[in-house]
C-alpha cells in the first residue's frame, strides 16, 4: 500500500515568516495526527483528527499554530509567525483499527528549520 | 496527565552483546504497547509491539516484555549488530484500543553498537 506522503522535506524560514506543510494519509486511515518532533527528543502530539474532526488539540500551540482536514482526507499544518523553537521535524501519521488489526504509519516528515 | 517514561537516554553495547530499554506508563487504561526504531533523518519505524493480555512476544533478535502490575515493559535486543544503532521510542496507547486512539511516546533512546 501507498504510505503517508508528506511535502516539502524541507523548509528554511526566518523567523516571524509563515510556513505550510501538506499531509496526505494513507487511503481509508480515517485518523490523522501531526507530531512535532524536536532534535533528540520523542514525538510529541500537535493535533489528532478522525476524518475531518478534531479529536485532541491540547498540545497545539493556537496563538501561532493552525491545522485543518477540510474533507477528511489531506490536511495541512500552518505556523504563522514562526519563531526560532519551532525548528522541528514535523510528522504526520495515520491510523486504522480494523478489529485486532491497528495500523498506525508515520510519513517521512518535514524538516523545518526557522533562522 | 498520559505520561510514558523511558531509559536510558543513550546505550553503549558491544556488537554481539544485549540491550535493554525500560519504559513505564502512567494511564493504567493503557493496552497496547509498540515499540518504534528511528535511524539518522527517517520516520520512525514499527519494529514489535505488545497488547496487555500478552506478557512476552519474541521477533527473532527483538522481544518485549510487559508487566501491568509494574506498568513498564522492556525492549530486549540480543546479539546487537551494527545496524540496530539508532533511536528507539517506546510508546503507549493510552485508553483502550479505537479508531481514534493517539500514541504517547517515550523521550527515546539512542543506541550505539560498538564495533
Amino acid at each position: 500500500e501507498a504510505g503517508v506522503a508528506q511535502s516539502p522535506r524541507y523548509k528554511i524560514i526566518e523567523k516571524r515568516q509563515s510556513v505550510a506543510f501538506w499531509c496526505n494519509p494513507i487511503s481509508g486511515h480515517a485518523t490523522l495526527y501531526w507530531y512535532q518532533q524536536i532534535l533528540g527528543q520523542g514525538p510529541k502530539l500537535l493535533i489528532q483528527f478522525q476524518n475531518n474532526g478534531v479529536v485532541d488539540d491540547s498540545q497545539l500551540p493556537k496563538d501561532r499554530f493552525s491545522a485543518e482536514r477540510l474533507k477528511g482526507v489531506d490536511s495541512t499544518l500552518k505556523i504563522q509567525p514562526a519563531k526560532l523553537e519551532d525548528s522541528a521535524v514535523y510528522l504526520c501519521a495515520s491510523s486504522l483499527r480494523q478489529g485486532d488489526n491497528y495500523g498506525y504509519t508515520f510519513g517521512s516528515g518535514t524538516r523545518l528549520t526557522v533562522v | 496527565g498520559e505520561n510514558v517514561e523511558q531509559h536510558p537516554s543513550t546505550l553503549s553495547v558491544q556488537e554481539g552483546d544485549s540491550a535493554v530499554i525500560k519504559c513505564t506508563y502512567s494511564d493504567s487504561a493503557s493496552n497496547y504497547f509498540p515499540w518504534y526504531k528511528q535511524e539518522l533523518g527517517k520516520r520512525p519505524q514499527l519494529i514489535i509491539d505488545i497488547r496487555s493480555n500478552v506478557g512476552e512476544k519474541k521477533d527473532q533478535r527483538i522481544a518485549v516484555t510487559l508487566n501491568k502490575t509494574a506498568k513498564h515493559f522492556s525492549l530486549h535486543i540480543t546479539e546487537t549488530q551494527p545496524e540496530d544503532s539508532a533511536v528507539y521510542f517506546c510508546a503507549a496507547i493510552p485508553r483502550p484500543l479505537s479508531s481514534a486512539s493517539k500514541i504517547i511516546f517515550g523521550s527515546g533512546t539512542r543506541l550505539s553498537i560498538r564495533p
